[in-house]
């Protein structure tokens, strides 16, 4: 099946600082998806990115979908504490839109 | 306006034993899917469904059985629980790119 292999598992880092990770995937993928999950929560939806290049943000996160359409990053600016939580990156692929596949998550923990 | 709803929200089961996960939504959302979530790692897809009356495997899917009747309700079967089952379990809508999920269950299997 797709794998996604998501980068980095953890990181953590000083409230302030900026914060990258990237998703790749063995497939060539049609949309990419980046979710946040808390504590004891289901997934939110952060950004979504619809074709290859795009680059979109959302107050402090930026995506980009990369351009070989098997890879995305997602940077957060000027991280605070409520930015902790685990992050995912997903994505259904061209053979079937309808099945969407989630990377391992990175898990951020931001000291104050 | 409750999105999706899932219950129980803790179940713990004995091997062997089986049990229905409830996810209910009131979006009127054609797609629904179910994913499990071990610790530490991410969501691998179980079931889905494009409507009612249509169900697909998804990653990994033995083990498990699923229903749509209905296009609010999207119930999945464990018929004879196993310890690799422990899990939290997702339910979610998809319209657009955008899921929706549940709170979860997690489920104990001893």
């Amino acid at each position: 099946g797709q794998q996604l292999n998501q980068s980095p598992q953890s990181m953590f880092i000083q409230e302030g600082e900026d914060v990258s990770m990237n998703c790749t995937s063995s497939s060539i993928f049609n949309t990419w998806l980046w979710y946040k999950q808390d504590p004891g929560e289901g997934p939110v939806l952060l950004i979504a990115l619809y074709k290859a290049g795009e680059l979109t943000s959302n107050g402090r996160l930026t995506a980009q979908f990369g351009i070989t359409r098997k890879d995305s990053f997602l940077n957060i600016s000027a991280s605070i504490p409520s930015d902790v939580g685990i992050y995912f990156c997903a994505g259904s692929t061209e053979y079937n839109n309808n099945d969407m596949r989630f990377g391992a998550g990175t898990r951020l923990t931001v000291k104050p | 306006n409750a999105g999706v709803t899932q219950t129980p929200k803790f179940r713990i089961l004995k091997i062997g034993q089986s049990m229905t996960l409830q996810c209910a939504q009131d979006m009127n959302h054609n797609y629904m899917y179910w994913y499990r979530q071990d610790p530490g790692m991410g969501l691998k897809l179980i079931y889905y469904s494009v409507g009612a009356g249509i169900t697909d495997k998804g990653e990994v899917p033995n083990g498990y059985n699923v229903s749509r009747s209905t296009t609010e309700d999207f119930p999945l079967r464990l018929e004879l629980a196993a310890p690799s089952q422990t899990s939290v379990y997702f339910c979610a809508t998809i319209k657009g790119a955008e899921a929706f999920f549940g709170q979860g269950t997690r489920l104990t299997v001893v």
